[in-house]
């Protein structure tokens, strides 16, 4: 039972919108910012979005991060069949002293 | 351009101790905006941090509480090299271990993210 709630699966066709949920509480997606991370199978985890809603560099912007209160959501655009992996959100929890991860979700280009 | 080069014993046996390493290049393990964690993967839990450790004037470490106890983080400065211990292990301990830098900075208000991981370790607990 992870501390941030994800949807385990999402699934959408090529060229569709996908969101993803993170939902957390006061102590963490409340007090700091989101992170999502991307995994493709057999690969570490990717950075995707930063403070809820920035992209490092080479990261395109079909992929978007947003925040309010204690939830976070990654949405992706003109799904693409490499965007076939897992997709974590992440943050700081102030009562833990820890980093929380949501249990991840998977997704699937139709 | 920064590297982290995982090494260690893919099977443990359950009671014993499970010790990665982790080459770190293109940085310092005692930088001052970056600490250095270890995160595992397994299909029960998904990532899961284990903890940290990082140096501003000195040097500190934070624990999961799953794993408090159990589990030491070290940075050894004349190498620059990570390595992590976790005793007493169970087969719940079997995973994809990662080393992964976390970043720390202020621009305008502090972003801090992991951006740079290890290769990953398969470690299996089984006798």
């Amino acid at each position: 039972q992870s501390v941030l709630t994800q949807p385990p699966s999402a699934s959408g066709p090529p060229g569709q919108r996908v969101t993803i949920s993170c939902s957390g509480s006061t102590s963490n997606i409340g007090s700091n910012s989101v992170t999502w991370y991307q995994q493709l199978p057999g690969m570490a985890p990717k950075l995707l979005i930063y403070n809820n809603n920035k992209w490092p560099s080479g990261v395109p912007d079909r992929f978007s991060g947003s925040k309010s209160g204690t939830s976070a959501s990654l949405a992706i655009s003109g799904l693409q069949s490499e965007d076939e992996a897992d997709y974590y959100c992440a943050a700081w929890d102030d009562n833990l002293s820890a980093w929380v991860f949501g249990g991840g979700t998977k997704l699937t280009v139709l | 351009q920064v590297q982290l080069q995982q090494s260690g014993p893919g099977l443990v046996k359950p009671s014993q101790t499970l010790s990665l390493t982790c080459a770190i290049f293109g940085d310092s393990v005692s930088s001052n905006n970056a600490a250095w964690n270890w995160i595992r993967r397994s299909p029960s839990r998904g990532l899961e941090w284990l903890g940290r450790t990082y140096y501003r004037s000195q040097w500190y470490s934070d624990y999961a509480a799953s794993v408090k106890g159990r589990i030491n983080i070290h940075a050894d400065i004349s190498t620059d090299q990570l390595s992590l211990q976790l005793n007493s292990v169970t087969p719940e301990d079997t995973a994809v271990y990662y080393c992964a830098r976390e970043l720390s900075f202020y621009r305008g208000g502090w972003s801090t993210f992991f951006d740079y991981w290890g290769q990953g370790t398969q470690v299996t607990v089984s006798s």
